[in-house]
C-alpha cells in the first residue's frame, strides 16, 4: 500500500522550458509535504515545502502547488536548468516527522 | 563542514558477517533517523532518536538490525549475519523536533553483500 505516490517514473525537458513533477498521497491527514532532490552517489537535499494550510510556495525557480481536495502536489521548475537533473523525491511528513518518500521521478534536462 | 556525516561511504561484505556503520548529525538537531534506500525505490523509514532515546522503530527493521544513540549524539546502524537482501544505501537524517521541520540527510552508506 504506497501511501505516496510517483506515477512518472522519468522526464526529460528542454534547458530553459518548465519542468512540471507530478505526486500523490492516499491519507487526506497528512499536512505537510516536501520535495527533495537526489543526485547520484549524494543524500537527498532538501528542496522546497509546503503545509496543508496553503495551497502554494514559491521559492526562487521552484513552485508547489497542493490540491488537498484532490490529495495531489505538483513541483513546477522554471526555467529549468542542466544542473537541475536529478532524481526528486516527493514526502509526506508523519508523526515523530518521519518521511514517506515516493519513488522519485528521474529528471532530464537537455540543453 | 556543519551537515550530516556517515561512515563509511562503501561497504562490501560477505554475507553471514556483521556490519556497522556511523551516523554524526548535525550537532544542534535532537532528533536522528536512519532510512535505507534500494534501487528504482524512495529513502523508507527504519527507526528514529530523539536524543539518546529510540523512540521507533520500523517493521522492516528485524532483529538482526540494532541501532544505538549514546549520549544524544552520534549514532550506530548494526547488521549482523548480513544477507544479500541486506544490500542497500543506508541514509541518516537529523532535525530539531519541532513540528514541519525538515530533515537533512547525510550521503549514505553504500552496503553490497556477496
Amino acid at each position: 500500500d504506497q501511501q505516496v505516490k510517483q506515477n512518472s517514473p522519468s522526464l526529460s525537458v528542454q534547458e530553459g522550458r518548465i519542468s512540471i513533477l507530478n505526486c500523490d498521497y492516499t491519507n487526506s491527514m497528512f499536512d505537510y509535504f516536501l520535495w527533495y532532490k537526489k543526485y547520484p552517489a549524494e543524500g537527498p537535499t532538501f528542496l522546497i515545502s509546503i503545509s496543508s494550510i496553503k495551497d502554494k510556495n514559491e521559492d526562487g525557480r521552484f513552485t508547489v502547488f497542493l490540491n488537498k481536495s484532490a490529495k495531489h502536489l505538483s513541483l513546477h521548475i522554471v526555467p529549468s536548468q542542466p544542473g537541475d537533473s536529478a532524481v526528486y523525491f516527493c514526502a509526506v511528513m508523519e508523526y515523530g516527522n518521519k518521511l514517506v518518500f515516493g519513488a522519485g521521478t528521474i529528471l532530464r534536462v537537455k540543453s | 563542514d556543519t551537515g550530516v556525516s556517515q561512515n563509511p561511504r562503501h561497504k562490501i561484505t560477505k554475507r553471514g558477517q556483521n556490519v556497522t556503520f556511523r551516523c554524526d548529525p548535525i550537532s544542534e538537531h535532537n532528533r536522528l533517523y536512519w532510512y535505507r534506500q534500494t534501487l528504482g525505490q524512495g529513502p523508507e523509514f527504519l527507526t528514529y532518536f530523539q536524543n539518546e532515546a529510540q523512540l521507533e522503530k520500523s517493521r522492516l527493521l528485524s532483529d538482526r538490525f540494532s541501532a544505538e544513540r549514546p549520549k544524544g549524539s552520534f549514532s550506530t546502524l548494526e547488521i549482523q549475519r548480513t544477507e544479500q537482501g541486506d544490500s542497500a544505501m543506508y541514509l541518516c537524517a537529523s532535525s530539531f523536533s519541532g513540528l514541519d521541520t525538515e530533515a537533512f540527510f547525510g550521503q549514505g552508506t553504500r552496503l553490497t553483500v556477496v
